[in-house]
C-alpha cells in the first residue's frame, strides 16, 4: 500500500529552527509537496522537490532524497504565525496526490 | 469570483437527505478534486476530474458522486448521508498533466450527518 508518515505534532520556540520530517513508500514518485495548513483553514503550497538536494524559499527549505523516501521541512526564525499543521504529499505514478496526516507545529515565545 | 469558492461554509444534515457541495474555480484550470479531511487522516480523494465531461474515482468515492459539465464547476452530491461522511470537504482545482501542478484549495465546507 502507499503510506506517507510524519510526525503527529512539535513544539518549538520562537525564533528557533524546527525540521519536520516525512518518509513515504509510493507506487512510483512524481515530485513531493509541502502544504501549510491553519487551524479551520484550507491547505496552501508551500513547496515542491523532484530532484534530490535542497529548494530555499525565504525562511523555508524543502528537502528531498529519493532513494530513502525521505523529505524534510526546515523552518527557520520562527514566528507565532507559523502555528499550523504541515502537510507533506507525494504524487504518485497516476499523478494523484497521496497526504501524509499533517504534522501540527506549536511555537511557543 | 477570486480562486476557488465552496458552498455552503457549514451544514448540519439528517441521516438519508441528500445534499449537493458546490464548487466553482475561476482558474480555468483543467483539474479538479473533492477531498475529504478527518482527524488523524490524510486528505483523502474522494473523487476528480481531469478536463470537463471527465471524472474518476479516488480512494474513497462510495456514497459520492460527481459531475463536470463545464470548467468551472464541479458539484459533490451526497445521495443518502450517513454520520460517517461527517467530515470537512474540500475542493481543489489545478492544470492538468504533468508533475508539477500545484494544487489550489477552496476554503471548505463542514459537513455533520446526524
Amino acid at each position: 500500500g502507499q503510506n506517507i508518515d510524519q510526525p503527529t505534532e512539535m513544539t518549538a520556540t520562537e525564533g528557533a529552527i524546527v525540521q519536520i520530517n516525512c518518509t513515504y513508500q509510493t507506487s512510483g514518485f512524481n515530485g513531493l509537496f509541502w502544504y501549510q495548513q491553519h487551524a479551520g483553514e484550507a491547505p496552501t503550497f508551500l513547496s515542491y522537490n523532484v530532484l534530490d538536494g535542497l529548494e530555499e524559499k525565504g525562511r523555508f527549505s524543502s528537502f528531498l532524497s529519493r532513494s530513502k523516501g525521505y523529505s524534510y521541512l526546515l523552518l527557520k526564525e520562527l514566528q507565532m504565525k507559523d502555528s499550523a499543521s504541515y502537510l507533506c504529499a507525494v504524487k504518485d505514478s497516476n499523478y494523484q496526490l497521496i497526504w501524509g496526516a499533517g504534522t501540527k507545529l506549536i511555537i511557543k515565545p | 469570483i477570486a480562486g476557488i469558492t465552496q458552498a455552503p461554509t457549514s451544514q448540519i444534515l439528517a441521516a438519508g437527505r441528500r445534499m449537493t457541495l458546490r464548487c466553482t474555480q475561476d482558474m480555468r484550470h483543467n483539474a479538479m478534486y473533492w477531498y475529504r479531511q478527518d482527524l488523524g487522516l490524510g486528505l483523502r480523494l474522494i473523487h476528480y476530474s481531469n478536463t470537463a465531461g471527465t471524472t474518476g474515482k479516488g480512494e474513497v468515492p462510495d456514497g459520492y458522486s460527481v459531475s463536470r459539465a463545464n470548467t468551472d464547476d464541479f458539484p459533490l452530491t451526497l445521495a443518502s448521508a450517513v454520520p460517517s461522511q461527517t467530515s470537512v470537504y474540500f475542493c481543489a482545482s489545478s492544470d492538468a498533466g504533468g508533475s508539477y501542478n500545484e494544487q489550489f484549495f477552496g476554503p471548505g465546507t463542514r459537513l455533520t450527518v446526524l
